[in-house]
């Protein structure tokens, strides 16, 4: 089965709603990270959080190892949030590698 | 500024031509990495240098292959493209195995 899984696949908010995406792993991992993509745009990275809890304006990113699982949440969403939300993990057994989740759409209506 | 550079950002060929991608950072990282993004927009490594060292490839087909002169340089030859290796292919570099940096992206199209 997949190692990393995201959810939603897909998720349209009004502006303003608050969105919490989540991304779950079958194996340990080394590191995390979440990514930002807009349509046909390049790869930000967000956070890069291994464990714990990390804040970037209007984002935050949880990494809970044991339960094997990291959350991206977003509070008072804007259009410009528009994209796909991707979480990419080095995982037990292929450290040298980032393995990606399937990704999150989201859309911000105004 | 410093950043991960790709070139070309867009390229239309044929069946059967030879195509090379470049792609050089200024981070001053050890890693370099090519992925594939599909028309699904699923990212899947394909090859992963430390220090010039081949340290991943994945099952890709032969006609692929990469070129690393130094640690800023991870290149990417396609000897004889196909219609299925129309995709976004992505650099990206890293010290190590911590945060990972991605550069814009080449949009292959085979016709």
């Amino acid at each position: 089965g997949q190692q990393v899984q995201q959810s939603p696949a897909s998720l349209v908010l009004q502006e303003g709603e608050n969105a919490e995406l989540q991304c779950n792993f079958s194996t340990s991992l080394n590191s995390m990270q979440w990514f930002y993509q807009r349509p046909g745009g390049s790869l930000v990275s967000l956070f890069y959080n291994p464990s714990g809890t990390k804040h970037s304006g209007r984002l935050t990113s949880t990494t809970v190892i044991k339960e094997r699982r990291s959350s991206l949440h977003i509070s008072s969403s804007q259009t410009t949030d528009s994209g796909t939300y991707l979480c990419a993990l080095r995982l037990s057994g292929s450290f040298n590698k980032l393995t990606f989740g399937a990704g999150t759409r989201l859309a911000v209506c105004p | 500024e410093t950043a991960v550079f790709q070139t070309p950002n867009y390229h239309v060929t044929q069946v059967g031509n030879e195509v090379s991608f470049n792609c050089k950072q200024t981070l001053g990282h050890d890693t370099m990495y090519w992925y594939k993004q599909d028309s699904k927009k699923l990212l899947k490594i394909m090859f992963s240098y430390n220090n010039k060292q081949l340290i991943v490839n994945e099952t890709v087909p032969r006609r692929f292959s990469p070129q690393s002169s130094d640690k800023a340089h991870l290149n990417l030859r396609i000897k004889s493209v196909e219609p299925e290796d129309s995709a976004v292919y992505l650099c990206a570099s890293s010290h190590q195995r911590t945060e990972v940096f991605f550069g814009k992206g080449t949009r292959l199209t085979v016709v």
